[in-house]
């Protein structure tokens, strides 16, 4: 596709419930994050993968937290038990390969944790 | 971590009108983006831009990295100019990828 994709765009779980959010890269990028957006924290960095490694997963808040990436492509971020301060915009982010290529942003999945 | 700081946090302008964004980092980078978040929550790209000055259309931006700050100028401003203005900086010599670190934003809003 023309830009980077995820899905679903909204989701509602209750406490204690798994969920797991996908994003689709640009065709081509080598380079995929997830980060996250929330009233209190701003916006931060999750994870980051290199193909389908993951080198730096400094940012995930918990061992509830964990994302995979396949194929160098599709990458899902999956919280397990989830928790009402998990609320918030996950993005996903993609770039080619060199470390000063530009990151392009998603639409987002909005968590709701009731 | 690298700290990156945005002003003023809140803009409101009228239609027409000049202004200018700021952003200060902590640390040396060899990666400095502006992106703007419409009102649907979608970040949209504006520079890549560590350093040197860039310009598009009405936006312009200026990067002085021996002095750690940049500059986003909006000249003519638009109401859909309106939305959040995020400054992003990756470290040099980061240990791994090129994750990027936030200011807290600038809100602009601009009333017709």
């Amino acid at each position: 596709g023309a830009g980077v994709s995820q899905s679903p765009s909204n989701k509602v779980t209750e406490k204690g419930k798994d969920v797991e959010l996908r994003c689709d890269p640009i065709s081509g990028h080598t380079a995929l994050y997830w980060y996250r957006q929330s009233l209190g924290q701003g916006l931060e960095f999750l994870i980051y993968f290199q193909g389908n490694s993951a080198p730096d997963k400094s940012g995930l808040p918990s061992d509830r937290f964990s994302a995979e990436r396949t194929g160098g492509s599709v990458s899902t971020l999956t919280i397990q038990r989830t928790q009402q301060e998990d609320s918030a915009v996950y993005l996903c982010a993609s770039s080619g390969h060199t470390s000063t290529d530009t990151q392009y942003f998603g639409p987002g999945t909005r968590l709701t944790v009731l | 971590g690298i700290q990156v700081e945005q002003s003023p946090p809140d803009l409101i302008l009228q239609e027409g009108a000049n202004s200018t964004l700021r952003c200060n980092f902590s640390d040396s980078v060899n990666n400095l983006q502006w992106f703007h978040q419409n009102p649907w929550g979608q970040l949209i790209n504006l520079f890549y831009i560590p350093s040197g000055t860039k310009q598009n259309g009405r936006l312009s931006a200026t990067t002085v990295a021996t002095e750690r700050y940049s500059l986003l100028y909006i000249s003519s401003s638009q109401t859909t100019d309106s939305g959040v203005y995020f400054c992003a900086v990756e470290r040099i010599w980061e240990a791994a990828g090129n994750k990027l670190t936030f200011g807290g934003g600038t809100r602009v809003l601009v009333k017709p």
